[in-house]
């Protein structure tokens, strides 16, 4: 079956502006989360969605928003960049909870230059 | 604040032996726990899990051990091999839940 997919694999964008990443899960997992991957930071949680809900947020600013579709494909956006927003995204799906087990897609190389 | 904590940057063993990879938190309401390996370039795969009702899980080569009271799990892969050179990430969760929170990994390099 296919597995989770990302779109793009790579991104260089410029401060101040904005980017929208997208992910579609694996084809009946209903739970979409993001994920922000820095060598400083590690895999840091930025958002889960359910059923096009936000059911979990992490502690990132404003500035990071996303939203699921009812397909369950989910995209996120980040406005304003700036240069620590550089980093490895990554979508992961599930069944319906974490204790389903996450598949991760490749994620998307976001530069900010 | 980090609550998931993997102290070892780096492990490197010899192929055929045992691998240790160790993992500490600190949130006692963390009830689900998992190892995920990674690749360059790749996601992370899902590798084994443990619920806090067990001390042990094993699936092949893999096993995870949980010791609640010092908030402690490792994984133990036996024996190891030079395709399991990768980035290992200890994870936990409440509740099962919809959150994971993530140790900053472990690299592990399995030499010939």
């Amino acid at each position: 079956k296919a597995g989770v997919t990302q779109t793009p694999r790579y991104l260089i964008k410029t401060r101040g502006q904005q980017v929208t990443l997208s992910c579609s899960p694996i084809s009946g997992h209903r739970s979409v989360s993001w994920y922000q991957q820095t060598p400083g930071q590690g895999l840091q949680f930025l958002f889960e969605y359910f059923s096009e809900t936000q059911r979990n947020k992490g502690n990132f600013p404003g500035r990071f928003s996303g939203r699921q579709f009812s397909n369950s494909r989910s995209e996120m956006n980040v406005s304003t960049l700036e240069l620590g927003d550089s980093a490895l995204y990554l979508c992961a799906s599930s069944l319906v909870v974490v204790g389903d087990g996450y598949t991760f897609g490749s994620g998307t190389r976001l530069t900010v230059v | 604040d980090q609550q998931v904590k993997q102290n070892s940057p780096s492990l490197s063993v010899q192929e055929g032996r045992i691998s240790i990879l160790n993992c500490d938190y600190t949130n006692s309401m963390f009830d689900y726990f998992l190892w995920y390996k990674k690749y360059p370039a790749e996601g992370p795969t899902f590798l084994i899990s443990i619920s806090s009702i067990k001390d042990k899980n094993e699936d092949g080569r893999f096993t995870v051990f949980l010791n609640k009271s010092a908030k402690h799990l490792s994984l133990h892969i036996v024996p190891s091999q030079p395709g399991d050179s990768a980035v290992y990430f200890c994870a936990a969760s409440e509740n099962s839940g919809y959150a994971l929170n993530f140790g900053k990994g472990t690299s592990l390099l399995v030499t010939p």
